[in-house]
């Protein structure tokens, strides 16, 4: 089974901004936009943040964006908030032999 | 406003079968996809597999067969059955909502742990 490709962790200071990437294969990213991101607390629900690359549901705050190149989704979190510390998920669509894949996961720490 | 909410057996012994139901509450099956989601503890987030009411099925090849999914429309349910489980498939199962066109799950139940242990 393809798995995306995360960095395991990413950390910055409050107020700056970081960019998580998600590399995957022809079956999946480089294909097809149907790339979504979820944020979650460790204990709670994960969160749908960002779907088909680069869109973001009613309510997520504008500080979330994604984008997609090629077979490379990112997620940038700009103006980094204590709240923003969780664990991201890239999740896409993907042909081949499995349906769907999710990405091992990107912890962000805020300093 | 689509909710889910979930629950399944308690602890299951090595060798049997896992067995987990959502309930769907509001809107429209019609809409959506269903989809299974687990996160073994310490580890990052699992698929497991996706249904429709319209014979869209498909489960991840990690799991070797050992998944069957089923919707009972009049009780507005999706479960899930997980046979010839292992200590490797304890975790915290996740029923969620695909919205269809986009391969996004937006809406989640909130989670179910399940521990496999003689």
């Amino acid at each position: 089974q393809s798995v995306l490709t995360q960095p395991a962790s990413v950390s910055a200071s409050p107020g700056q901004s970081i960019t998580i990437s998600c590399a995957g294969t022809n079956n999946d990213l480089a294909t097809y936009n149907f790339v979504s991101w979820y944020q979650h607390h460790p204990g709670e629900v994960p969160k749908l943040i960002i779907y088909e690359a680069t869109e973001r549901p009613s309510g997520v705050s504008d500080r979330f964006s994604g984008s997609k190149s090629g077979n490379t989704a990112s997620l940038t979190i700009s103006g980094l908030q204590a709240e923003d510390e969780a664990d991201y998920y890239c999740f896409s669509y993907a042909s081949g032999n499995s349906f769907a894949v999710f990405g091992g996961g990107t912890k962000v720490t805020v300093l | 406003q689509v909710q889910l909410n979930q629950w399944g057996a308690g602890p299951v012994k090595p060798s049997e079968t896992l067995s987990l139901t959502c309930g769907f509450y509001g809107g429209s099956f019609s809409g959506h996809y269903l989809t299974w989601i687990r996160q073994p503890p310490g580890k990052g987030l699992e698929w497991i597999g996706i249904f429709s009411q319209g014979g869209i099925t498909s489960s991840n090849p990690s799991l070797e067969g050992r998944v069957t999914m089923s919707l009972d429309t009049s009780k507005r349910q999706f479960s899930l059955k997980l046979t010839s489980v292992t200590a490797a498939d304890t975790a915290v199962y996740y029923c969620a909502t695909v919205v269809l066109n986009s391969y996004s799950m937006d809406v989640w139940g909130k989670g179910t742990t399940v521990t496999v242990s003689s």
